[in-house]
């Protein structure tokens, strides 16, 4: 079976840094993608990682390590648009971009 | 700017009935994803396409759901007949194909609900 967890919800304030963790037991792995959803919105790609380390995109990170099964994103300098969910997506076969989706995580930004 | 579209935004119907979704996908991808959201049970995938041929539905349910793609820009599911546990948001997304980041491109949904 394919298993990915993540917090139900967090909060934090308008300007500070939030880590969104993802732990994953799947059948297989090739990589590591996150999504961002807003209310009532469709979920919009925000990064993927194949291998270990940190990517960077603007105020967006994401960090994977194979080795523990783990991965995250961390968000910097927080505005009230980022309030959304935001989903851990597993690639599980090498040659089909098929994805298992974690249950999610509620970011709630308060000013 | 490309994107998914989905027909309709918004589907209310009566236990028994057929309903079809409509997906046209980004002009040039090969693969196409439909997926159901609900609450209990979050972003399930249901079916997956790649150039047109389905790869893998083993998400759905095969005794009342299907998966089409009569073009290169038409992807339909229909559920026959609907059920009230049916009610969700159904996804389509599609996507360049393999590569680096293996991106997928969510169109807007449909929300269905079965009375």
């Amino acid at each position: 079976g394919q298993s990915l967890e993540q917090p139900s919800e967090v909060t934090a304030v308008e300007g500070a840094i939030v880590q969104i963790n993802c732990t994953y037991q799947t059948s297989g792995f090739y990589g590591l993608s996150w999504y961002q959803q807003h209310d009532g919105g469709a979920p919009t790609f925000l990064s993927y990682n194949a291998l270990d380390g940190l990517e960077e995109t603007g105020r967006f990170s994401s960090f994977l390590s194979r080795s523990d099964s783990y991965g995250y994103l961390l968000l910097q300098e927080l505005q009230m648009k980022d309030s959304a969910s935001y989903f851990c997506a597993v690639k599980v076969q090498y040659n089909f971009n098929k994805f298992y989706f974690g249950s999610g995580t509620k970011l709630n930004v308060k000013p | 700017d490309a994107r998914v579209t989905q027909t309709p935004r918004h589907k209310v119907t009566e236990m028994g009935q057929e309903v079809t979704m409509r997906c046209q996908p980004i002009l040039g991808h090969n693969t196409v994803f439909w997926y159901r959201q609900t609450m209990m049970q979050g972003l399930e995938l249901l079916a997956y396409f790649r150039n047109r041929a389905p790869l893998d539905d083993s998400g759905m349910p095969k005794d009342r759901f299907s998966a089409e793609m009569p073009d290169a820009t038409l992807a339909t599911l229909k559920i026959q007949p609907s059920e009230p546990r049916d009610s969700a948001v159904y996804f389509c997304a599609s996507g360049p194909g393999l590569g680096s980041t293996d991106t997928q491109y969510f169109g807007p949904g449909t929300r269905l609900t079965v009375l």
